[in-house]
């Protein structure tokens, strides 16, 4: 009963590397979606991806890219960390993109980047 | 674009008792869904709550119930008997209709439940 699972939980980059957080989903959602949550803000989408083998961005996608590498996997890279990235990363799944599903996430990555 | 407004950045209640938490939206659009996340210290983003903006009454899970003002775009959660588990951030967020992706969220409450 894992639904969404997130990997690492918790990683400290110096800036200007790299890294890539891993996102999969065991509930057969055709949708998925990236979100990063900052200290007195809401969440904000950074990428999503309404189906496989389709991306798009959000309100907030400068430096990252992500990739839709299956229907179960969505990843999300930063090719070069900067400190306004430190914050918590989230993965989100749902059966479709059609307005009224539910969204399940996943437990978060805290990033800090130095 | 759509904005989701929280005005009470932390709040507190005594176990047992009632509290409700504050959200308001702006948006054009007439048909759109609203709800409550909660986060608890895990982190772990939970959802109370949904409520589809063409049903006139009002959602309700458990100890859990919305105040849904479509004309004022007002959009309260209701938490009854609180319990010291209730403890968490709580967020309110909107969807219009045909898009997950557009899922905006408020900046969230902070509800603390003494003992």
């Amino acid at each position: 009963n894992a639904g969404v699972t997130q990997t690492p939980k918790f990683q400290v980059l110096k800036t200007g590397q790299s890294m890539t957080l891993q996102c999969a989903q065991d509930m057969n959602h055709n949708s998925m979606y990236w979100y990063r949550q900052d200290p007195g803000m809401g969440l904000r989408l950074i990428y999503y991806s309404a189906s496989e083998g389709t991306t798009d961005k959000g309100e907030v996608p400068n430096g990252y890219n992500v990739s839709r590498l299956n229907k179960r996997e969505f990843s999300l890279r930063l090719e070069s960390a900067a400190p306004s990235q430190t914050s918590v990363y989230f993965c989100a799944s749902s059966m479709s993109s059609a307005g009224n599903e539910k969204l399940f996430f996943g437990s978060g990555t805290q990033l800090s980047v130095l | 674009a759509q904005t989701v407004t929280q005005s009470q950045p932390e709040m507190s209640v005594q176990e047992a008792e009632t509290v409700t938490l504050s959200c308001t939206y702006d948006t054009s659009e007439n048909n759109y869904y609203l709800f409550w996340y909660k986060q608890p210290p895990s982190r772990q983003m939970i959802l109370v709550i949904r409520q589809e903006a063409y049903k006139q009454q009002n959602a309700t899970e458990n100890r859990f119930s919305v105040n849904f003002q479509k004309a004022a775009k007002s959009f309260s959660l209701k938490i009854s008997d609180s319990q010291l588990g209730d403890t968490a951030m709580y967020f309110c967020a909107f969807m219009r209709e045909g898009g997950s992706e557009k899922l905006v969220f408020g900046k969230g409450t902070k509800l603390t439940v003494n003992p």
